[in-house]
């Protein structure tokens, strides 16, 4: 198994621009959770999907953030318009059941200019 | 909703020494606890985890300790190694589906 896959592993772009994250879940697994890292704040949960249906986006920024799921296999999060304090690792993770634990993609480092 | 303090946020062991790291966490419901391994440009990997009916699990040099009275579980690594250097986060679970996250340890083991 590959393992969640997430891309790209990094990106830089201008403020006021659109960015894409993607993620592939493990196959068979039926949650799917974007976290966000930076020093100061740890690990942050955005939004977490079961058998692709968004359950809980309390922890998304704002409005700007966006999230979808359209099938089992993909996962994106949208940044529109980016700022640089969006600038972060963001993380994809899956899980079986969702009381088992995560596996983690290698993450999405953004850079906002 | 749960909250998950970890202890202490740095901890800097000679090579060979053991190292403990502590979680408490608030929900009475939570059931399941997961460690992850955190090297440097890497996501988070499972290294061990353990369910509320067990006190305590062992995996070579790594064994986890759950009080589910006192609600805190603790993490155990004996005969550190320059490789066991990381982040490492504890975090816990009910059945609801998502885990809650401590703020992480900073291991560092001194050759």
């Amino acid at each position: 198994d590959a393992g969640v896959i997430q891309s790209p592993r990094h990106e830089v772009t201008e403020m006021g621009q659109e960015v894409t994250l993607r993620c592939k879940p493990i196959s068979g697994h039926d949650y799917l959770f974007w976290y966000r890292q930076t020093m100061m704040r740890g690990l942050e949960l955005l939004i977490y999907f079961n058998n692709n249906v968004p359950i809980d986006d309390s922890g998304m920024p704002e409005d700007r953030f966006s999230a979808k799921m359209p099938n089992a296999s993909f996962s994106t999060l949208k940044i529109q318009p980016s700022e640089p304090r969006d600038s972060a690792v963001y993380f994809c993770a899956s899980s079986l059941r969702g009381s088992g634990g995560y596996t983690f993609g290698s993450g999405t480092r953004l850079t906002v200019v | 909703g749960e909250n998950v303090e970890q202890h202490p946020s740095t901890l800097s062991v000679q090579e060979g020494d053991s190292a403990v790291i502590k979680c408490t966490y608030s929900d009475s419901a939570s059931n399941y606890f997961p460690w992850y391994k955190q090297e440097l440009g890497k996501g988070p990997q499972l290294i061990i985890d353990i369910r509320s009916n067990v006190g305590e699990k062992k995996d070579q040099r790594i064994a986890v300790t759950l009080n589910k009275t006192a609600k805190h579980f603790s993490l155990h690594i004996t005969e550190t190694q320059p490789e066991d250097s990381a982040v490492y986060f504890c975090a816990a679970s009910t059945n609801a589906g998502k885990s809650t996250f401590g703020d992480g340890t900073t291991l560092t083991v001194k050759p």
